[in-house]
């Protein structure tokens, strides 16, 4: 079975703090990969990373930056300098690399507002 | 270029009727989901397809069936729509084994 667990809530910044979202995951599956989502207030979802689980490099993109390490099963996003057009519900979710129809699992998401 | 749509994108209707809310793709992809979100629940997977006629139950799918006769097109009804089910209704499809798309979404009330 897989797990998803994005413990913070809430979180509530000041436009060009740093914050780290946490994700910590549980599977069994030996190979699998990692993505983050975020959902602006107009309620889409979109997609902002993958990392397949062979590959813990860490990556940046930006003001965005991930945290992969598969020692304490944890894939934290970043964001540094936030700005308010940061505000948003921020999902992690994991899937397994083969079989089970690549159905992810996804955390409850945290929600991310950044006060100018 | 959106790939996946949704429609309706929003609906009200009454305790007791059915409902089919659509999910319609273009890019041909082989995997089709459909998510409810609720605050305080994330996406949770009601039902999904791994092909045409092929699907099965997700961990929500009580008071849910779907159909896929086609391969662009994912359907799922609630049989006798109930207040519980008063949601946004997210379809998501994925054919490279590694992304998803989601479409925008159906924001359904059940009065």
């Amino acid at each position: 079975a897989q797990k998803v667990t994005q413990a913070q809530t809430e979180i509530s910044v000041v436009e060009k703090e740093d914050v780290t979202l946490d994700c910590v995951y549980e599977t069994r599956d030996t190979t699998y990969y990692l993505f983050w989502y975020k959902q602006p207030p107009s309620g889409e979802l979109v997609f902002l990373i993958r990392r397949n689980s062979f590959d813990e490099q860490n990556e940046i993109s930006g003001r965005y930056s991930w945290n992969f390490q598969k020692s304490t099963s944890s894939f934290n996003f970043t964001i540094t300098a936030s700005q308010v057009v940061d505000s948003a519900v921020y999902f992690c979710a994991l899937r397994p690399a083969s079989g089970g129809s690549y159905i992810p699992t996804f955390g409850r998401g945290t929600s991310l507002i950044v006060h100018p | 270029d959106a790939g996946i749509t949704q429609s309706p994108r929003h609906k009200v209707t009454e305790t007791g009727t059915p409902v089919t809310l659509r999910c319609h793709q273009t890019e041909n992809h082989r995997y089709m989901y459909w998510y409810r979100q609720d605050p305080g629940h994330g996406l949770r997977l009601i039902h999904y397809s791994y092909g045409v006629k092929d699907t099965d139950k997700g961990e929500v799918s009580d008071g849910y069936s779907v159909s896929r006769s086609k391969t662009e097109d994912f359907l799922l009804t609630l049989e006798s729509a109930t207040s519980s089910q008063t949601s946004v209704y997210f379809c998501a499809i994925s054919g490279d084994r590694y992304g998803y798309t989601f479409g925008s979404g159906t924001r359904l009330t059940v009065v």
